[in-house]
């Protein structure tokens, strides 16, 4: 199956800091990325649709300017979470899929961001 | 938009049979399974299209119903490598949405010997 990278895959930072998530999709090109949140024992929450070459699309009460999601190419999307806060810790996963091929959405295997 | 999922948790002995369910108030485009485990990345299992139909993977099978937007996984003969937590994402109408999915909060699976 097609494979998805995500780096890091762990990242510990201090309040007010920015860190930089990567989303790679390795063998095939992602014409959409999705970027989840998950806290512990809860579900996927999605947080923004990343289109390439285009503005990425919020969901509702997803602050766009504290997540700043880039899809430069078709295989590479970044979600930077600015100004990083302790509450803004969680499990964020990215994935990826062909948006013209009803086809699964190939995840990545995570990052574990801890903000102290 | 977060679809329903029940039960939250399910206990069973390796051979038992679990069903999971997933239920929408919207109309759906499609559902989608995975599997996750502790600390890792959820794992695909199947996708059913609307159109109801019905799916097998190995042991593992799933139904849509489109007309009540359920659907329902089937874990039969359960071995202790099912057990995870089982997530049904729900896609709604794909011209709007383009593929988004929407999870429900998950169905902890636990397998015993």
């Amino acid at each position: 199956g097609a494979v998805v990278s995500q780096h890091p895959s762990r990242v510990i930072c201090k309040s007010g800091t920015s860190v930089k998530i990567e989303c790679r999709s390795l063998d095939f090109q992602a014409t959409t990325m999705f970027w989840y949140r998950q806290f512990p024992k809860q579900s996927l929450m999605l947080m923004a649709t990343s289109n390439e070459g285009s503005k990425a699309t919020y969901e509702q009460g997803v602050e766009k300017d504290k997540f700043l999601i880039n899809h430069a190419s078709l295989t590479l999307s970044t979600l930077t979470v600015t100004s990083a806060h302790p509450e803004d810790s969680s499990f964020y996963i990215c994935s990826a899929s062909d948006r013209y091929a009803v086809t699964e959405q190939f995840f990545g295997p995570g990052t574990r961001l801890t903000v102290l | 938009q977060q679809p329903v999922q029940s039960p939250q948790a399910v206990i069973l002995r390796e051979g038992e049979d679990a069903v999971i369910n997933c239920s929408s108030s919207k109309a759906l485009y499609s559902v989608h399974w995975y599997r996750q485990k502790h600390g890792e990345a959820p794992v695909f299992l199947m996708i059913l299209l609307k159109g109801g139909e019905q799916k097998g993977h190995e042991k593992i099978s799933a139904s849509f119903n489109e007309k009540k937007q359920q659907s329902s996984l089937y874990l039969t003969a359960s071995q202790l490598s099912y057990s995870g937590t089982y997530f049904c994402g729900t896609e709604l109408d794909r011209g709007s949405t383009l593929g988004r999915l929407y999870f429900g909060r998950g169905t902890q699976l636990t397998v015993w010997p």
